[in-house]
Protein backbone atom coordinates (compact mmCIF):
# COMPACT_ATOMS: atom_id res chain seq x y z
CA UNK A 1 0.00 0.00 0.00
CA UNK A 2 0.64 3.60 -0.52
CA UNK A 3 1.74 5.89 2.47
CA UNK A 4 0.46 9.51 2.08
CA UNK A 5 0.52 12.44 4.34
CA UNK A 6 -1.40 15.65 4.30
CA UNK A 7 -0.14 19.54 4.58
CA UNK A 8 -1.93 20.87 7.23
CA UNK A 9 -3.95 18.18 8.90
CA UNK A 10 -6.31 21.37 9.91
CA UNK A 11 -6.87 24.62 9.65
CA UNK A 12 -9.22 27.21 10.72
CA UNK A 13 -9.32 30.34 7.98
CA UNK A 14 -11.28 33.91 7.41
CA UNK A 15 -13.66 34.10 4.52
CA UNK A 16 -12.25 35.52 1.42
CA UNK A 17 -8.71 33.97 1.93
CA UNK A 18 -7.15 30.88 0.34
CA UNK A 19 -5.81 28.00 1.58
CA UNK A 20 -2.95 25.57 -0.23
CA UNK A 21 -2.99 21.77 0.60
CA UNK A 22 -0.35 19.76 0.12
CA UNK A 23 -0.13 15.37 -0.72
CA UNK A 24 2.60 13.42 -1.10
CA UNK A 25 3.05 9.96 -1.93
CA UNK A 26 5.77 7.57 -0.53
CA UNK A 27 5.68 6.46 -4.43
CA UNK A 28 5.70 6.96 -7.55
CA UNK A 29 1.73 7.05 -8.81
CA UNK A 30 0.03 7.69 -12.24
CA UNK A 31 -3.58 9.24 -10.81
CA UNK A 32 -4.26 11.14 -7.54
CA UNK A 33 -7.30 12.42 -6.73
CA UNK A 34 -8.90 14.79 -4.31
CA UNK A 35 -12.33 14.61 -2.66
CA UNK A 36 -14.48 16.49 -0.23
CA UNK A 37 -16.22 15.18 2.88
CA UNK A 38 -18.73 17.35 4.43
CA UNK A 39 -20.16 17.43 8.07
CA UNK A 40 -21.69 14.01 7.71
CA UNK A 41 -21.37 13.17 4.42
CA UNK A 42 -19.50 10.85 2.29
CA UNK A 43 -17.08 11.60 0.02
CA UNK A 44 -17.27 13.66 -3.40
CA UNK A 45 -14.75 13.59 -6.12
CA UNK A 46 -13.25 17.28 -6.89
CA UNK A 47 -10.82 16.24 -9.45
CA UNK A 48 -8.76 13.94 -10.82
CA UNK A 49 -4.66 15.17 -11.21
CA UNK A 50 -2.63 13.79 -13.40
CA UNK A 51 0.95 14.41 -13.31
CA UNK A 52 1.91 16.72 -16.93
CA UNK A 53 -1.55 17.62 -17.67
CA UNK A 54 -4.61 19.99 -16.49
CA UNK A 55 -6.50 18.33 -13.93
CA UNK A 56 -9.88 16.69 -14.35
CA UNK A 57 -12.72 18.30 -12.63
CA UNK A 58 -15.94 16.85 -11.61
CA UNK A 59 -19.33 18.23 -12.41
CA UNK A 60 -19.34 20.52 -9.90
CA UNK A 61 -16.27 21.79 -9.11
CA UNK A 62 -14.29 24.67 -10.80
CA UNK A 63 -10.20 25.24 -11.60
CA UNK A 64 -10.73 28.75 -10.24
CA UNK A 65 -12.16 27.69 -6.82
CA UNK A 66 -10.04 24.58 -6.02
CA UNK A 67 -6.78 24.96 -9.20
CA UNK A 68 -4.50 22.05 -8.65
CA UNK A 69 -1.27 21.34 -9.57
CA UNK A 70 0.48 18.03 -9.95
CA UNK A 71 4.44 18.76 -10.35
CA UNK A 72 5.73 15.26 -9.93
CA UNK A 73 4.75 11.36 -9.83
CA UNK A 74 4.87 12.05 -5.77
CA UNK A 75 3.33 15.12 -4.76
CA UNK A 76 0.12 17.42 -5.61
CA UNK A 77 -1.58 20.59 -4.30
CA UNK A 78 -4.86 21.54 -3.90
CA UNK A 79 -5.97 25.47 -3.22
CA UNK A 80 -9.08 26.15 -1.91
CA UNK A 81 -9.68 29.64 -3.04
CA UNK A 82 -11.65 32.66 -1.92
CA UNK A 83 -13.22 30.42 0.95
CA UNK A 84 -16.62 30.73 2.52
CA UNK A 85 -18.32 29.04 5.70
CA UNK A 86 -19.40 26.05 3.28
CA UNK A 87 -15.68 25.06 2.08
CA UNK A 88 -15.47 23.90 5.58
CA UNK A 89 -15.13 20.34 5.08
CA UNK A 90 -12.23 17.44 4.93
CA UNK A 91 -10.04 17.79 1.98
CA UNK A 92 -8.66 14.16 1.27
CA UNK A 93 -6.16 13.16 -1.55
CA UNK A 94 -5.67 9.79 -2.56
CA UNK A 95 -3.79 7.61 -5.41
CA UNK A 96 -4.22 4.62 -7.50
CA UNK A 97 -2.32 1.48 -6.18
CA UNK A 98 -1.16 0.75 -9.32
CA UNK A 99 -1.24 -2.47 -9.58
CA UNK A 100 -4.13 -5.65 -8.30
CA UNK A 101 -7.61 -4.20 -8.08
CA UNK A 102 -5.98 -1.10 -8.10
CA UNK A 103 -7.90 0.06 -4.85
CA UNK A 104 -7.59 3.61 -3.82
CA UNK A 105 -5.25 4.70 -0.88
CA UNK A 106 -6.42 7.85 1.16
CA UNK A 107 -4.13 11.19 3.23
CA UNK A 108 -5.26 11.18 6.64
CA UNK A 109 -7.30 14.49 5.34
CA UNK A 110 -6.75 18.16 6.25
CA UNK A 111 -9.87 19.48 8.07
CA UNK A 112 -11.02 23.14 7.10
CA UNK A 113 -12.64 25.59 8.85
CA UNK A 114 -14.05 28.83 7.50
CA UNK A 115 -15.14 31.35 9.80
CA UNK B 1 -23.88 9.68 -13.11
CA UNK B 2 -24.07 6.76 -10.62
CA UNK B 3 -26.63 5.95 -7.79
CA UNK B 4 -25.62 4.11 -4.89
CA UNK B 5 -28.21 3.21 -1.58
CA UNK B 6 -27.25 2.40 1.38
CA UNK B 7 -29.01 1.99 4.81
CA UNK B 8 -27.72 5.20 7.31
CA UNK B 9 -27.86 3.09 10.43
CA UNK B 10 -27.42 -0.34 12.09
CA UNK B 11 -26.55 -1.29 14.95
CA UNK B 12 -25.74 -4.79 16.51
CA UNK B 13 -24.14 -6.79 19.53
CA UNK B 14 -20.58 -7.43 19.94
CA UNK B 15 -20.12 -11.24 18.67
CA UNK B 16 -22.86 -11.01 16.07
CA UNK B 17 -23.02 -10.30 12.56
CA UNK B 18 -24.32 -7.43 10.71
CA UNK B 19 -25.28 -7.30 6.98
CA UNK B 20 -24.29 -4.73 5.15
CA UNK B 21 -26.21 -3.84 1.73
CA UNK B 22 -25.27 -1.70 -1.22
CA UNK B 23 -27.73 -1.49 -3.92
CA UNK B 24 -25.94 0.67 -7.35
CA UNK B 25 -26.99 1.77 -11.04
CA UNK B 26 -23.97 2.76 -12.90
CA UNK B 27 -22.95 2.53 -16.68
CA UNK B 28 -19.41 1.32 -17.09
CA UNK B 29 -19.06 -0.87 -14.02
CA UNK B 30 -15.03 -1.63 -12.93
CA UNK B 31 -15.46 -3.19 -9.32
CA UNK B 32 -16.98 -2.19 -5.92
CA UNK B 33 -15.30 -1.23 -3.09
CA UNK B 34 -15.99 -1.20 0.75
CA UNK B 35 -14.24 1.31 2.99
CA UNK B 36 -14.13 1.44 7.01
CA UNK B 37 -14.08 4.87 8.21
CA UNK B 38 -13.73 5.70 12.19
CA UNK B 39 -15.03 8.91 12.93
CA UNK B 40 -12.37 11.54 12.08
CA UNK B 41 -10.04 9.61 10.45
CA UNK B 42 -9.13 8.86 6.86
CA UNK B 43 -11.25 5.80 4.73
CA UNK B 44 -9.48 2.35 4.77
CA UNK B 45 -9.79 -0.33 2.00
CA UNK B 46 -11.74 -3.79 2.98
CA UNK B 47 -12.51 -5.68 0.00
CA UNK B 48 -12.97 -5.55 -3.36
CA UNK B 49 -15.36 -7.39 -6.14
CA UNK B 50 -15.33 -7.11 -9.55
CA UNK B 51 -16.69 -10.68 -10.25
CA UNK B 52 -19.49 -12.12 -9.31
CA UNK B 53 -19.77 -14.32 -6.09
CA UNK B 54 -18.32 -13.78 -2.42
CA UNK B 55 -14.63 -12.84 -1.26
CA UNK B 56 -13.71 -13.50 2.49
CA UNK B 57 -11.14 -11.74 4.35
CA UNK B 58 -11.07 -12.73 7.35
CA UNK B 59 -13.72 -11.63 9.54
CA UNK B 60 -15.42 -9.40 6.66
CA UNK B 61 -16.54 -10.84 3.25
CA UNK B 62 -18.30 -9.41 0.59
CA UNK B 63 -20.52 -10.10 -2.10
CA UNK B 64 -21.43 -8.66 -5.27
CA UNK B 65 -23.74 -9.51 -8.24
CA UNK B 66 -23.62 -7.78 -10.94
CA UNK B 67 -26.75 -8.31 -12.98
CA UNK B 68 -28.78 -6.60 -9.76
CA UNK B 69 -26.31 -4.34 -9.33
CA UNK B 70 -26.07 -5.41 -5.33
CA UNK B 71 -23.54 -6.00 -3.39
CA UNK B 72 -22.86 -6.71 0.67
CA UNK B 73 -20.76 -6.21 3.20
CA UNK B 74 -20.73 -9.23 6.03
CA UNK B 75 -19.21 -8.53 9.37
CA UNK B 76 -18.80 -11.73 11.75
CA UNK B 77 -18.25 -12.08 15.33
CA UNK B 78 -18.42 -8.26 15.70
CA UNK B 79 -16.30 -6.38 17.70
CA UNK B 80 -16.62 -2.66 19.60
CA UNK B 81 -13.59 -1.95 17.29
CA UNK B 82 -15.94 -2.07 14.27
CA UNK B 83 -18.03 0.82 15.38
CA UNK B 84 -17.23 2.93 12.35
CA UNK B 85 -19.02 4.43 8.80
CA UNK B 86 -18.92 1.73 6.05
CA UNK B 87 -18.56 3.26 2.72
CA UNK B 88 -20.03 1.01 -0.33
CA UNK B 89 -17.76 2.82 -3.58
CA UNK B 90 -18.66 1.86 -7.50
CA UNK B 91 -15.95 2.19 -9.89
CA UNK B 92 -16.41 3.29 -13.18
CA UNK B 93 -13.50 3.68 -15.86
CA UNK B 94 -10.60 4.93 -13.10
CA UNK B 95 -13.32 7.03 -10.46
CA UNK B 96 -14.78 6.01 -7.64
CA UNK B 97 -18.50 7.01 -6.70
CA UNK B 98 -19.25 6.78 -2.73
CA UNK B 99 -22.64 6.13 -0.91
CA UNK B 100 -23.72 8.00 1.63
CA UNK B 101 -22.41 5.24 3.99
CA UNK B 102 -23.65 3.06 7.01
CA UNK B 103 -23.29 3.79 10.31
CA UNK B 104 -22.64 0.35 12.34
CA UNK B 105 -22.77 0.65 15.84
CA UNK B 106 -21.71 -2.11 18.00
CA UNK B 107 -23.52 -2.37 21.55
CA UNK B 108 -21.74 -4.67 24.32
Amino acid sequence: SAVISQKPSRDICQRGTSLTIQCQVDSQVTMMFWYRQQPGQSLTLIATANQGSEATYESGFVIDKFPISRPNLTFSTLTVSNMSPEDSSIYLCSVDHGTGPLEQYFGPGTRLTVT
Amino acid sequence: GQNIDQPTEMTATEGAIVQINCTYQTSGFNGLFWYQQHAGEAPTFLSYNVLDGLEEKGRFSSFLSRSKGYSYLLLKELQMKDSASYLCAVRTDYKLSFGAGTTVTVRA
